[in-house]
């Protein structure tokens, strides 16, 4: 099964109001990323996380790591339709040197 | 700064029919290098990643090799095409000495449907 799982698998709201997406991993990682993926488009990285940081901030984006409850969230604030995408974590278990990636949650924002 | 170019776009191939996929980068030297693919509507799957000229490890047994045959280029390959390869292949790359410690960076993708 996959290392990371993301929650929910789809959740749609209204621009302006504030989105989060949860995911959950099940060994202990070097750190975790969350990337954004637009439809039939590459993966772009957002941010990464480290696995002795509880909490980061990029612009509108807010990521929050409990180790101890192997979770992570994302928040993306005052949100815009162009925010509609695909969103993954990704961990980067110990001593594997590589990133295992999550299903992801499809997020859309309606105007 | 740092490129990274994937080609074909889309590919539409027989069953059978061999497979070669390109991916270089550019703007950066010993790169790490990575294939996935991504089914419809799902989450990306490892197929190799690379840490050096010649150095592949394969991810999951199936009808596809990568080569590496120079420092920024990485090539996805099948003597004969399956209906079950059809999917979005993702090239990427990183820098440093663990790909587990830094963030990758995605090519554009190809889209490969095996008819």
């Amino acid at each position: 099964s996959q290392q990371g799982e993301e929650d929910p698998q789809a959740l749609s709201i209204q621009e302006g109001e504030n989105a989060t997406m949860n995911c959950s991993y099940k060994t202990s990682i070097n750190n975790l990323q969350w990337y954004r993926q637009n439809s039939g488009r590459g993966l772009v990285h957002l941010i990464l996380i480290r696995s002795n940081e509880r909490e980061k901030h990029s612009g509108r984006l807010r990521v929050t790591l409990d180790t101890s409850k192997k979770s992570s969230s994302l928040l993306i604030t005052a949100s815009r339709a162009a925010d509609t995408a695909s969103y993954f974590c990704a961990t980067g278990p110990r001593n594997t040197g590589k990133l295992i990636f999550g299903q992801g949650t499809t997020l859309q924002v309606k105007p | 700064s740092q490129t990274i170019h994937q080609w074909p776009a889309t590919l539409v191939q027989p069953v059978g029919s061999p497979l070669s996929l390109e991916c270089t980068v550019e703007g950066t030297s010993n790169p790490n290098l990575y294939w996935y693919r991504q089914a419809a509507g799902r989450g990306l799957q490892l197929l190799f990643y690379s840490v050096g000229i010649g150095q592949i490890s394969s991810e999951v047994p199936q009808n596809l090799s990568a080569s590496r045959p120079q420092d920024r280029q990485f090539i996805l390959s099948s003597k004969k095409l399956l209906l079950s390869d059809s999917g979005f292949y993702l090239c990427a790359w990183s820098a440093g000495q663990d790909g587990a410690r830094d963030e990758q960076y995605f090519g554009p993708g190809t889209r490969l449907t095996v008819t």
